[in-house]
């Protein structure tokens, strides 16, 4: 089955700076690759997907990237700010309305 | 529109008890997927119903657990005999079928103590 990486399990950063979540998936017959958010005792929310037919993905701050050769995504943010502190955590499943695999998360932190 | 909806919000029980968790999905959504989330940890898979379809019920950890979905709407995870190990936030997520979005909506999750 598919297996999902994430990295790294922490992060900090000063605020106005970037920052960027790596995650790799082990199914090459994956194709959608979707990033929720997590604040302190709040339930996840979608921030940003990808499908495999593309290769970036942007909404204003954040972006994604996925590298299908490599079975690597990226989650980018910049100009961070306090509010960007959470949880987030990657996902990847392979067929429409199957469970998401999820990664492991990564906490990140915005130091104003 | 409302959004999922669980209860209860906490739940702490005794080791051995049995527990039933509900979720209601957002109306609609033909899919339905269990989640459990450890202190610090992922998002595990626990058990997912998709319209009239037998469940999938691969990431269920042990015969404790069970899930049911009537009328394929409102489900119910029952733990039996509940054990230490069980104590986790439970999200319960939903999402349509057919339609042009993936995303599963997430419920608040039901934190569970087993003492």
């Amino acid at each position: 089955g598919e297996n999902v990486e994430q990295h790294p399990s922490t992060l900090s950063v000063q605020e106005g700076d970037s920052a960027v979540i790596k995650c790799t998936y082990s199914d090459s017959a994956s194709n959608y690759f979707p990033w929720y958010k997590q604040e302190l005792g709040k339930r996840p929310q979608l921030i940003i997907d990808i499908r495999s037919n593309v290769g970036e993905k942007k909404d204003q701050r954040i972006a994604v990237t996925l590298n299908k050769t490599a079975k690597h995504f990226s989650l980018h943010i910049t100009e961070t700010q306090p509010e960007d502190s959470a949880v987030y955590f990657c996902a990847a499943r392979h067929s429409g309305n199957t469970p998401l695999v999820f990664g492991k998360g990564t906490r990140l932190s915005v130091i104003a | 529109g409302a959004g999922v909806s669980q209860s209860p919000s906490n739940k702490v029980t005794e080791k051995g008890k049995d527990v039933e968790l509900r979720c209601d999905p957002i109306s609609g959504h033909t899919a339905l997927y269990w989640y459990r989330q450890s202190l610090g940890q992922g998002l595990e898979f626990l058990i997912y119903f998709q319209g009239n379809s037998a469940p999938d019920k691969s990431g269920l950890p042990s015969d404790r657990f069970s899930a049911e979905r009537t009328g394929g709407s409102v489900s119910t995870l029952t733990i039996q005999r509940t054990q230490q190990e069980d104590s986790a936030v439970y999200l319960c997520a939903s999402s349509p079928l057919g339609l042009a979005t993936d995303e599963q909506f997430f419920g608040p999750g039901t934190r569970l103590t087993v003492l």
